[in-house]
């Protein structure tokens, strides 16, 4: 069972929905992160946040809101996103120092119909 | 031109055999190297991480860097069907950043 949970696993929206998702970590970590995986693409880092403050931000459009309560915690709200934002959103942590390696969870495959 | 370079693949090779997996880059600020392997449904899991130049071992598996080459290498042995899986390299230069680079992924496939 991994460190960093993600749920839904799947999920469906149309491009009027709202949805979120959702990662949680239970390695004591202190940095979270929100990664986009499509197919035969790199990972596109989203989003960073170190101490429940976010510190990269990789132009990632407004349709995409993310949101750090503490840091065990962190969510991806979406709403009104595009048929091209399908793909698997991957949420990762790590500790301490900035070369620390990135832990990550089983992703939330998601279909933007 | 992309910043990692990684073939596609998939590499299909019988059990037993020593597989080499690859990655160029041409960001020579890179000091980081990592491997990840991604099972089918599943996140990516990290393997290897070096620092600099020069050989790491653990198990079957050998992570080389050549950073005057601009390439890294994993070479796993004795290969086996559980090793069947996407490779990904990722690299990260040494500054306050946070963000690494990865490749996008070598599929491998390890024939019984």
């Amino acid at each position: 069972e991994t460190g960093v949970t993600q749920t839904p696993r799947h999920l469906v929206m149309g491009m009027t929905n709202k949805k979120s998702l959702k990662c949680e970590q239970h390695l004591g970590h202190n940095a979270m992160y929100w990664y986009k995986q499509s197919a035969k693409k790199p990972l596109e880092l989203m989003f960073v946040y170190s101490l429940e403050e976010r510190v990269e931000n990789n132009s990632v459009p407004s349709r995409f809101s993310p949101e750090c309560p503490n840091s065990s915690h962190l969510f991806l709200h979406l709403h009104t996103l595009q048929p091209e934002d399908s793909a698997l959103y991957l949420c990762a942590s790590s500790q301490g120092a900035k070369n620390s390696p990135l832990h990550f969870g089983n992703g939330t495959r998601l279909t933007v119909t | 031109q992309k910043e990692v370079e990684q073939d596609p693949g998939p590499l299909s090779v019988p059990e037993g055999a020593i597989v080499s997996l690859n990655c160029t880059y041409s960001n020579s600020a890179f000091q980081y190297f990592m491997w990840y392997r991604q099972y089918s449904r599943k996140g990516p899991e990290l393997l290897m991480y070096t620092y600099s130049s020069g050989n790491k071992e653990d198990g079957r598996f050998t992570a080389q860097v050549d950073k005057s080459s601009k390439y890294i290498s994993l070479f796993i042995r004795d290969s086996q069907p559980s090793d069947s899986a996407t490779y990904l390299c990722a690299m990260k230069e040494d500054t306050g950043r946070r963000a690494l680079t990865f490749g996008s992924g070598t599929r491998l496939q390890v024939q019984p």
